[in-house]
């Protein structure tokens, strides 16, 4: 079975700062890899993915992530935290779910707000 | 505006109403699939369709009730519903097996008096 553990329900960070996002995962094959943000009263939105290829992975705002299989890691960065990215960010894997299809399995999600 | 949209995107409905969500895309992908979203909780998987075909349901109670009509159309039917069934409801939908991510829809929020 393949799951995702986010590090942290709630993590805040200064304006300017780093932010790091912790996200482990266990899987028995390769797998592919999601982050997903969520402002308040709206749906997900797709951050970033890994599938093949390079493993640091850039995304939209800013964003990026290091697939490292030693660790099993997917941990979320961005280098200056922004008002803005105040929001709950979603660590996500897909999995064979039966019958040829796949599922998204997410994790519990980590809050971020960005103190000014 | 993700490409995927839900209506309506608030609901208040008492215990023995009967009541539907609707979602629709129109990016051409293939999967659509229904997430339960509840505080505290992590986001639940309810049902997949798969070219219209429903593939996968996770022991969701009988009182959730989908319906695929074609690629592009997903509902939810509600009957009966509990206060703890309150909560956001998400549409996403997906090319193939996702490995490319899902689009989520802005949600459902979900109110059961």
């Amino acid at each position: 079975a393949q799951s995702v553990t986010q590090l942290g329900s709630h993590v805040s960070v200064s304006e300017g700062a780093l932010v790091l996002l912790r996200c482990n995962y266990s899987s028995s094959v390769p797998p592919y890899l999601f982050w997903y943000v969520q402002y308040p009263n709206q749906g997900l939105q797709l951050l970033l993915k890994y599938t093949t290829g390079a493993t640091l992975v850039k995304g939209i705002n800013g964003f990026e992530a290091e697939f490292k299989k030693s660790e099993t890691s997917f941990h979320l960065t961005k280098p200056s935290a922004h008002m803005s990215d105040a929001a709950e960010y979603f660590c996500a894997v897909i999995r064979p779910s039966g019958a040829g299809s796949y599922q998204l399995t997410f994790g519990k999600g980590t809050k971020l707000s960005v103190i000014p | 505006e993700t490409g995927v949209t839900q209506t309506p995107r608030h609901l208040v409905m008492g215990m023995t109403n009967k009541k539907s969500l609707k979602c629709e895309q129109h990016l051409g992908h293939n999967a659509m699939y229904w997430y339960k979203q509840s505080a505290k909780k992590p986001l639940e998987l309810m049902f997949v369709y798969s070219l219209e075909e429903r593939v996968e349901n996770n022991s969701v109670p009988s009182r959730f009730s989908p319906e695929c009509p074609n690629s592009s159309h997903l509902f939810l039917h509600l009957h009966t519903l509990q206060p703890e069934d309150s909560a956001l409801y998400l549409c996403a939908s997906s090319r193939g097996q996702g490995a490319g991510g899902y689009t989520f829809g802005s949600g459902t929020r979900l109110t059961v008096v």
